[in-house]
């Protein structure tokens, strides 16, 4: 069974930086890539960042493009998601998810519970 | 950038209607659209890839069609467990519509 897991959400200001994981397990990792979306209180998906099984290839949205930086460690089944220069809109709850394939994937077909961010002062 | 504008934003449905929702697209994006399900508090889940293919496991109740720039998600009897919030989502930018509420009448 796929199982996502996310940690490392919280408080923190505005121009502060947090580094989200997520721990995944059922799969084999290394073959798929991997994706952040979030979604702000109340709002819509908003999709963040997604990076290759391998790790050689990263995109991300123009809204968090050079603040925020994703990584993988394929030795510990672990996606990462570190935020730099944050923004009060960055305020949401940041989800791991799986893509179908193992390069860019463009969907996502398993998803972990989330992870909160608040950035405010 | 590729828009994508959900419709209704809202829609209230009995147990057994035939619910329909809408995606449209700014400009065509072939067949390259997926929907996802959210109910509140839990994560999305994928319910149809590349327009009109049901990911494993999705009842067969729900289907999806449409091609370019008009696509329709559709539940062919609406069952207590589909009142939720659905998004389209595009693949170029991996851009979401901005969700659906089906909600009970």
């Amino acid at each position: 069974e796929v199982q996502l897991v996310e940690s490392g959400g919280g408080l923190v200001q505005p121009g502060g930086s947090l580094r989200l994981s997520c721990a995944a397990s059922g799969f084999t990792f290394s073959s798929y890539g991997m994706s952040w979306v979030r979604q702000a209180p109340g709002k819509g998906l908003e999709w963040v960042s997604t990076i290759s099984g391998s790790g050689g290839t990263t995109n991300y949205a123009d809204s968090v493009k050079g603040r925020f930086t994703i990584s993988r460690d394929n030795s510990k089944n672990t996606l990462y998601l570190q935020m730099n220069s944050l923004k009060a809109e960055d305020t949401a709850v940041y989800f791991c998810a799986k893509g179908p394939c193992g390069g860019d994937c463009y969907t996502f077909d398993y998803w972990g519970q989330g992870t909160l961010v608040t950035v405010s002062s | 950038d590729i828009q994508m504008t959900q419709s209704p934003s809202t829609l209230s449905a009995s147990v057994g209607d035939r619910v329909t929702i809408t995606c449209r697209a700014s400009q065509s994006i072939n067949s390259w659209l997926a929907w996802y399900q959210q109910k509140p508090g839990k994560a999305p889940k994928l319910l149809i890839y590349k327009a009109s293919s049901l990911q494993s496991g999705v009842p067969s109740r729900f289907s999806g069609s449409g091609s370019g720039t008009e696509f329709t998600l559709t539940i062919s009897s609406l069952q207590p467990d589909d009142f939720a919030t659905y998004y389209c989502q595009q693949y170029n930018t991996r851009t979401f519509g901005q969700g659906t509420k089906v909600e009970i009448k």
